[in-house]
C-alpha cells in the first residue's frame, strides 16, 4: 500500500531553536498534505493544511509564524516549529491521500524541547 | 463539524469479536463514515469505511444503522495486535482527507 513517511523520528532541541519535520509521500504523489500535533494521552489536532505550490491553510488557534509549512514538491511538505519552547513537545503527525483512495499516515515525529 | 461519540476504553479476550460502537447523531447525507485506529506511538492506520451500506475488507466488518445515525466496527478476532485507539470520524469525501477531525477514540485492550 501506499507510504507516508516522516523524518526524524525522535528530535530533541533546545528551547529557542527551530526544528524541520519532513514528511513524504515514496510511491504517490500528494497535493495536499495535513499536518496533525498529538499531546500524550490526547487525540490528534489538525494543525494545517499543506497545499504544493501554495500557501498552507492553518487552523484556528496555530500560529502560522511559529509552525512554518512548505509543500514545494508533490511528494514532500515539511513542518518547521520556529523557536521551540517546552510547550511545542508533541507528538506531530503527517498524512497525505493519493488522488482517490484513503489517507495514509506517517509514522510521527516525537518534538521534546528541552 | 458533525461530532462522533465513542465509548473512552473497551476490553476484548483475545481470538473473540468485539464490536466498537460510534453515535454520529448529527451525520449529514454525504458525510462517509471512517474508522482509523492508532497503535501506540504510531501514525493512525485505515481500517475501514463506508456511506450507507455495511462493509467488509480483510481487517474488520463496518455495520451502518438504517438511519445511519450510529455504526459498529467489527473485529472478528481480536487479536493482540488490535490494541489500539480507534478512531470514527466523519469525513465529506470518500477519501476522508477533508474534515478529518479525530474526536477521543476508544482505547481498545485486548486480554490474552
Amino acid at each position: 500500500g501506499a507510504v507516508v513517511s516522516q523524518h526524524p523520528s525522535r528530535v530533541i532541541c533546545k528551547s529557542g531553536t527551530s526544528v524541520k519535520i519532513e514528511c513524504r509521500s515514496l510511491d504517490f504523489q500528494a497535493t495536499t498534505m495535513f499536518w496533525y500535533r498529538q499531546f500524550p494521552k490526547q487525540s490528534l489536532m489538525l494543525m494545517a493544511t499543506s497545499n504544493e505550490g501554495s500557501k498552507a491553510t492553518y487552523e484556528q488557534g496555530v500560529e502560522k509564524d511559529k509552525f512554518l509549512i512548505n509543500h514545494a514538491s508533490l511528494t514532500l511538505s515539511t513542518l518547521t516549529v520556529t523557536s521551540a519552547h517546552p510547550e511545542d513537545s508533541s507528538f506531530y503527525i503527517c498524512s497525505a491521500t493519493p488522488t482517490s483512495g484513503e489517507l495514509f499516515f506517517g509514522e510521527g515525529s516525537r518534538l521534546t524541547v528541552l | 463539524d458533525a461530532k462522533t461519540t465513542q465509548p473512552n476504553s473497551m476490553e476484548s479476550n483475545e481470538e473473540e469479536p468485539v464490536h466498537l460502537p460510534c453515535n454520529h447523531s448529527t451525520i449529514s447525507g454525504t458525510d462517509y463514515i471512517h474508522w482509523y485506529r492508532q497503535l501506540p506511538s504510531q501514525g493512525p492506520e485505515y481500517v475501514i469505511h463506508g456511506l450507507t451500506s455495511n462493509v467488509n475488507n480483510r481487517m474488520a466488518s463496518l455495520a451502518i444503522a438504517e438511519d445511519r445515525k450510529s455504526s459498529t466496527l467489527i473485529l472478528h478476532r481480536a487479536t493482540l495486535r488490535d490494541a489500539a485507539v480507534y478512531y470514527c470520524i466523519l469525513g465529506s469525501d470518500q477519501t476522508g482527507a477533508n474534515n478529518l477531525f479525530f474526536g477521543t477514540g476508544t482505547r481498545l485492550t485486548v486480554i490474552p
